[in-house]
């Protein structure tokens, strides 16, 4: 069964510190995974995705993960976090169906930022 | 481009009542996805709506049914409910039929049952 496991429940950073959020994700075929973010009181937010190719992606406000199928692992990075940078991530895989995709979350990393 | 709207962004019900809560989707989009999220957990798949059909269905009883409009908007109907259903609804809307295709989420409705 396709599931993402989120290792970290919480993580407090140092402002200017680097990031490294963990996912670790089990599904049958070639994944479609996304990182997503959530403030409080928000909705989701994508910060990036991962289809195809390159298994460094770019996304906003300046996260990268990078695809390790060997690890079966998506890790989200960044260089350095700013205060508003303290969120709920989640990390999810997109498991087909007829039409579309659902998506499976993981629980969600809670970050906090220390100044 | 207008996103992903929800209504309402709040509302408390009491145990066997039953509840609509209703999404509009973004412009160009054609299929509607709905989660729940309890506290302190991550969002879990209800169902997809694609062209006014279900295209999916996670692991949800019955009473939880939905409806999908000729304009893409979409209504989650919750009957008798429980105490468990309290929670945060989001509704996603995605340009469906493109695989991986990129669901974008509303504010979500956030329920209470009493």
């Amino acid at each position: 069964a396709q599931s993402v496991t989120q290792p970290d429940i919480h993580i407090t950073v140092s402002e200017g510190a680097s990031l490294e959020l963990r996912c670790n994700y089990s599904y049958g075929a070639t994944p479609y995974l996304f990182w997503y973010v959530q403030s409080p009181g928000q909705g989701l937010q994508l910060l990036l995705k991962y289809f195809s190719g390159d298994t460094l992606v770019q996304g906003i406000k300046g996260f990268e993960a990078e695809f390790k199928r060997s690890q079966s692992s998506f890790n989200l990075r960044k260089p350095s976090v700013h205060w508003s940078d303290a969120a709920e991530y989640f990390c999810a895989v997109g498991a087909m169906n007829q039409a579309g995709t659902a998506l499976i979350f993981g629980k969600g990393t809670t970050l906090s930022v220390s100044s | 481009e207008t996103g992903v709207t929800q209504s309402p962004t709040h509302l408390i019900k009491t145990r066997g009542q039953q509840v609509t809560l209703r999404c509009s989707s973004q412009s160009g989009h054609n299929t509607v996805s709905w989660y729940q999220q309890a506290l302190g957990q991550g969002p879990q798949f209800i169902f997809q709506y694609y062209r006014e059909e279900e295209n999916g269905r996670g692991n949800f009883p019955p009473r939880f049914s939905g409806l999908q409009f000729p304009n893409y908007s979409s209504e989650l109907n919750v009957n008798a409910l429980e105490l468990d259903d309290s929670a945060l609804y989001l509704c996603a809307s995605s340009q469906g039929g493109v695989t991986g295709e990129t669901q974008y989420f509303g504010p979500g409705t956030r329920l209470l049952v009493l």
